[in-house]
């Protein structure tokens, strides 16, 4: 069974501190890897995708990817309380197949 | 407006009546999915088609059906709602699959509770 684990939270963090949300995955074949935004009763929202190991940066968001420990953080400097919701991390494969979610990881920044 | 629609985005209903939850994209996308987000569990994936007449199966197709007779349209199909099939559902598209960076777009989302 592929699967995408994430700390289910709430991780609270003080405005202007770092966010740092991470998540692992099973499936050595995944190649694409990507962080969703979901506030409370809306859809997901892509941030960011990341498809070679090393960091992406956008932004405030840098997503980092570790093929070898079938790792992916996020980490979003200079939080903001608008970036309070849930971050849903997603790892995808190279073939004709379809993309894994995790269960997210809820997020509160305190003013 | 680049979008996916689904319709209703509410919908309460009883044990047995068959329901359908339309889903339509105006992004010329191939690929399309439905998926169900449920508390602690995430989005999981129900039914997914790559393009006209062409599905398979999700994580979790038990109890629903698809069809994809036109490319913009992508309908998830409860003939015989339980109230386990009680959640969010989403439909989305894209116009390829992950391994070649394409990104899915998510419809708003349709609340579904089965008495």
């Amino acid at each position: 069974q592929k699967e995408v684990e994430q700390n289910s939270g709430p991780l609270s963090v003080p405005e202007g501190a770092i966010a740092s949300l991470n998540c692992t995955y099973s499936d050595r074949g995944s190649q694409s890897f990507f962080w969703y935004r979901q506030y409370s009763g809306k859809s997901p929202e892509l941030i960011m995708s990341i498809y070679s190991n090393g960091d992406k940066e956008d932004g405030r968001f840098t997503a980092q990817l570790n093929k070898a420990s079938q790792y992916v953080s996020l980490l979003i400097r200079d939080s903001q309380p608008s970036d309070s919701a849930t971050y849903l991390c997603a790892a995808g494969p190279n073939s004709y197949d379809k993309v894994i979610f995790g269960p997210g990881t809820s997020l509160s920044v305190i003013p | 407006e680049a979008q996916v629609t689904q319709n209703p985005r509410y919908l309460i209903t009883v044990t047995g009546k068959k329901l359908t939850v339309t889903c339509s994209q105006n992004m010329n996308h191939e690929y399309m999915s439905w998926y169900r987000q449920d508390p602690g569990l995430g989005l999981r994936q129900i039914y997914y088609s790559m393009n006209v007449e062409v599905t398979d199966k999700g994580d979790v197709p038990e109890g629903y059906k698809v069809s994809r007779k036109e490319k913009r349209n992508f309908p998830l199909i409860l003939e015989s709602p339980s109230p386990n099939q009680t959640s969010l559902y989403f439909c989305a598209s894209s116009s390829g699959w992950a391994g070649e960076r394409h990104t899915q777009y998510f419809g708003p989302g349709t609340r579904l509770t089965v008495l």
